[in-house]
C-alpha cells in the first residue's frame, strides 16, 4: 500500500525567502513521486516528477525536489519565493505503472510582501 | 494542444436530486480519471478508465455514483441521489499511454449539495 504525508497544512514565507514544503511517502514498491500545484478555482498542474532517474529533480517556476530513499522523503524547495507562488501544493505517489496515484492532503503556501 | 475540458464549472442541487458531470480529455489520451476533492483534502480517485474499460473503481460509491466512457473519449460521472457529503470539487484528468503517470487535470466542477 502507498501513502503520502505532507507536514504542515499551511506554510507562510516572506517574499524572497526560501520555500520548503515537506513530503514523506510510504510505498512497498519503487515509487514515482510528484508535486502538483493548484491555484484557486483551477485544476492541478504538474510541477515536477521523480521517475527513478536523477534524485534531484528540477521543475517549472524554479522549484526542485530531492528524492531521499533513506528518509522516504521528497521535499519541495525554491530558493526565493515570489508572490505568484501562493497556492496549494500536493505531493503524490504512484506505482511504476502509474495505475494508482495517491495524493497528500496538501499544503497551502502563503507569501507575504 | 487543448487541455482537459469539464462542464459545468459550478452546480448547486438539493439532496436526493441527481447531477451529471462531463469531461473531454486531451486528444489521444487513453487513460481518464475522475477524482473527488473535498475542501481541505487532496484529490481521491473515484474511477480510472483505460480506453473504454474500467481499471479501478474501488473507491466509487456504486450505490449512488456511476461513470461511463463511451467510445474511449468523453466521459460522464453521475450522482443519483446526491447527499450533503457529496459536496466537493470533481476533477477529471487524462494521461497518455507513453507517460501514464503524468496526469493533466481539468478545471473541475464544484458541486454544492444543500
Amino acid at each position: 500500500a502507498q501513502s503520502v504525508t505532507q507536514l504542515g497544512s499551511h506554510v507562510s514565507v516572506s517574499e524572497g525567502a526560501l520555500v520548503l514544503l515537506r513530503c514523506n511517502y510510504s510505498s512497498s514498491v519503487p515509487p514515482y513521486l510528484f508535486w502538483y500545484v493548484q491555484y484557486p478555482n483551477q485544476g492541478l498542474q504538474l510541477l515536477l516528477k521523480y521517475t527513478s532517474a536523477a534524485t534531484l529533480v528540477k521543475g517549472i517556476n524554479g522549484f526542485e525536489a530531492e528524492f531521499k530513499k533513506s528518509e522516504t522523503s521528497f521535499h519541495l524547495t525554491k530558493p526565493s519565493a515570489h508572490m505568484s507562488d501562493a497556492a496549494e501544493y500536493f505531493c503524490a505517489v504512484s506505482d511504476t505503472g502509474g495505475f494508482k496515484t495517491i495524493f497528500g492532503a496538501g499544503t497551502r503556501l502563503f507569501v507575504k510582501a | 494542444e487543448a487541455g482537459v475540458a469539464q462542464s459545468p464549472r459550478y452546480k448547486i442541487i438539493e439532496k436526493r436530486q441527481s447531477v451529471a458531470f462531463w469531461c473531454n480529455p486531451i486528444s489521444g489520451h487513453a487513460t481518464l480519471y475522475w477524482y473527488q476533492q473535498i475542501l481541505g483534502q487532496g484529490p481521491k480517485l473515484l474511477i480510472q478508465f483505460q480506453n473504454n474499460g474500467v481499471v479501478d473503481d474501488s473507491q466509487l460509491p456504486k450505490d449512488r455514483f456511476s461513470a461511463e466512457r463511451l467510445k474511449g473519449v468523453d466521459s460522464t460521472l453521475k450522482i443519483q441521489p446526491a447527499k450533503l457529503e457529496d459536496s466537493a470539487v470533481y476533477l477529471c484528468a487524462s494521461s497518455s499511454d507513453r507517460e501514464r503517470y503524468e496526469q493533466y487535470f481539468g478545471p473541475g466542477t464544484r458541486l454544492t449539495v444543500t
